[in-house]
C-alpha cells in the first residue's frame, strides 16, 4: 500500500486558517488522495479526496501539489469542532481499493 | 449523529464469552465494512461486503470472528470467545458502491474483563 506521512499533532487558534500537510512521495498515478477525520467518541467522517486539480467543497479544500507527492488540506476558518484527528490516505480507483488508516494528524484548536 | 446505526454503543463482558454488534448501513449503499480501531491508531478493516457477498476478508480472524450480511442489508459481526485483546472500538461504514466515499457509524466500544 502507498504510504503517507503527517505530522502526529498540530495546533490552531480558533477563526484561523490550517494547513494539516501530508507528504506521499510513492504515491502512483491511480492514486487518488482521500482526507477524513475522527471527532472524539465518533466515527471517521469523509471530508474530501482528489487526483490532480485542487479541490473545494463545503467542509474544506485540497490543494495538490503539481508533482503529488504532497497534498495540504486547508480549513479555512478553524471553529472548536474541527478538532479531531485527520487522516490522509491514498486509494486507487481500479477494481476494489480499501482504506488504509495510518496515525493521522490530531489538530487542537484553541478558544 | 452518524446516518450507519450500531448497536450497542458499549459493551462489557468477560473474556471467553461470545459477542455480536449489529450495523444498519445508509439505505441504498451495496458496500458495507467492518473495521476494528484500537485505541490511538487508525481503523483497520475486517470484513469487506458487496451486496450480501463477503469481498475481503483477509484481516478478519476466523478463528473466532465471523460476520454476515444475509438479505445485503444490516450486518451483524460477531465474536466467540472473546479475548482480552480484543478490546476495541468496532467501526461499520458504508458506501454506495466499491470505492466511493464511507459513511461510518459511531462504533461499539468492547470492553472485555
Amino acid at each position: 500500500d502507498a504510504k503517507t506521512t503527517q505530522p502526529n499533532s498540530m495546533e490552531s487558534n480558533e477563526e484561523e486558517p490550517v494547513h494539516l500537510p501530508c507528504n506521499h512521495s510513492t504515491i502512483s498515478g491511480t492514486d487518488y488522495i482521500h482526507w477524513y477525520r475522527q471527532l472524539p467518541s465518533q466515527g471517521p467522517e469523509y471530508v474530501i479526496h482528489g487526483l490532480t486539480s485542487n479541490v473545494n467543497n463545503r467542509m474544506a479544500s485540497l490543494a495538490i501539489a503539481e508533482d503529488r507527492k504532497s497534498s495540504t488540506l486547508i480549513l479555512h476558518r478553524a471553529t472548536l469542532r474541527d478538532a479531531a484527528v485527520y487522516y490522509c490516505i491514498l486509494r486507487g480507483n481500479s477494481g476494489n481499493t480499501p482504506l488504509v488508516f495510518g496515525k493521522g494528524t490530531r489538530l487542537s484548536v484553541i478558544a | 449523529e452518524a446516518e450507519v446505526a450500531q448497536s450497542p454503543r458499549y459493551k462489557i463482558t468477560e473474556k471467553s464469552q461470545a459477542v455480536a454488534f449489529w450495523c444498519d448501513p445508509i439505505s441504498g449503499h451495496a458496500t458495507l465494512y467492518w473495521y476494528r480501531q484500537i485505541l490511538g491508531q487508525g481503523p483497520e478493516l475486517l470484513v469487506q461486503f458487496q451486496d450480501e457477498s463477503v469481498v475481503d476478508d483477509s484481516q478478519l480472524p476466523k478463528d473466532r470472528f465471523s460476520a454476515e450480511r444475509l438479505k445485503g442489508v444490516d450486518s451483524t459481526l460477531k465474536i466467540q470467545p472473546a479475548e482480552l485483546g480484543d478490546s476495541a472500538m468496532y467501526l461499520c461504514a458504508s458506501s454506495f458502491s466499491l470505492n466511493q466515499p464511507q459513511h461510518f457509524g459511531d462504533g461499539t466500544r468492547l470492553s472485555i474483563l
